[in-house]
C-alpha cells in the first residue's frame, strides 16, 4: 500500500470549491506530518502551494492566492487542500508530500478539471 | 532571483552513461539542500535524492540508491545526476529542486527539467 493516496481525478465547476484529499497509509498518523501541497501544469515543473500542519504551523508559498488552504481530517487520516472560488487557470495537477523515513515522499497526484 | 537551470534535453541508448547538471544562481548554493526528483511519461513525482554542495553529505532514497550518483562542484554552483548505464526505464523528466532543509522542510525552487529518453 502506497504511504500516500490521492484519488486520480477530481473535476468541478468554475467558482465552486474542490477538496483535494490525500490519504496516509494505515498506521501513519496525519496528526503528526506537515502536509506539503504542490501544482503541476502541463509542461511546468511543479510550484509550491503550501504547508499545513495545524493552524498554528502552516505556510502558505509566495504569491500563492489565499483561496488555496489546507486542512486535515483526522478521521479520514487524511490532508486537504481546499481551493475555492475555482478558475479555469486551477485546473492542474496537484501533488502532496510528506517528509517520512528520512525520505521525502509524494502522492500520486490528482488530475483537476474545472469545467 | 533564485534560479535552477538544468542542462538540456538527451536522447541516448541503453547501456550508455549520462551526467546531467544543475547550476543555482541568485542564492548562496553552498548553504541550501539540492534534491532531484523524477517523473517518468505521464506519472507522478518521485524522490531520488539530495546533496548539500557545502560539504557534498549526500543521501539517497532507498529506490534509487546504487542506481545513480549525485555530485555537486560549489566551485561553479553546479548539482549534477548521473547514470553508468542508462536503461529504458530511465527515460524520465528530472528536475533539480532546492530544499530550504534536511528534512521536514519545503522545496521551494525547481529547475525547469531535463528530458531524458533512452531507446535503441
Amino acid at each position: 500500500q502506497a504511504v500516500l493516496t490521492q484519488p486520480a481525478s477530481l473535476s468541478a465547476s468554475p467558482g465552486a470549491s474542490a477538496s483535494l484529499t490525500c490519504t496516509l497509509r494505515s498506521g501513519i498518523n496525519v496528526g503528526t506530518y506537515r502536509i506539503y501541497w504542490y501544482q503541476q501544469k502541463p509542461g511546468s515543473p511543479p510550484q509550491f502551494l503550501l504547508r499545513y500542519k495545524s493552524d498554528s504551523d502552516k505556510q502558505q508559498g509566495s504569491g500563492v492566492p489565499s483561496r488555496f488552504s489546507g486542512s486535515k481530517d483526522a478521521s479520514a487520516n487524511a490532508g486537504v487542500l481546499l481551493i475555492s472560488g475555482l478558475q479555469s487557470e486551477d485546473e492542474a495537477d496537484y501533488y502532496c508530500m510528506i517528509w517520512h523515513s528520512s525520505a521525502w515522499v509524494f502522492g500520486g497526484g490528482t488530475k483537476l478539471t474545472v469545467l | 532571483e533564485v534560479q535552477l537551470v538544468q542542462s538540456g534535453a538527451e536522447v541516448k541508448k541503453p547501456g550508455e552513461s549520462l551526467k546531467i547538471s544543475c547550476k543555482g544562481s541568485g542564492y548562496s548554493f553552498t548553504g541550501y539542500w539540492i534534491g532531484w526528483v523524477r517523473q517518468m511519461p505521464g506519472k507522478g513525482l518521485e524522490w531520488m535524492g539530495i546533496i548539500y554542495p557545502g560539504d557534498s553529505d549526500t543521501r539517497y532514497s532507498p529506490s534509487f540508491q546504487g542506481q545513480v550518483t549525485i555530485s555537486a562542484d560549489k566551485s561553479i554552483s553546479t548539482a549534477y545526476l548521473q547514470w553508468s548505464s542508462l536503461r529504458a526505464s530511465d527515460t524520465a523528466m528530472y528536475y533539480c529542486v532546492r530544499h530550504q532543509g534536511y528534512g521536514d522542510y519545503i522545496i521551494d525552487y525547481w529547475g525547469q527539467g531535463t528530458l531524458v529518453t533512452v531507446s535503441s
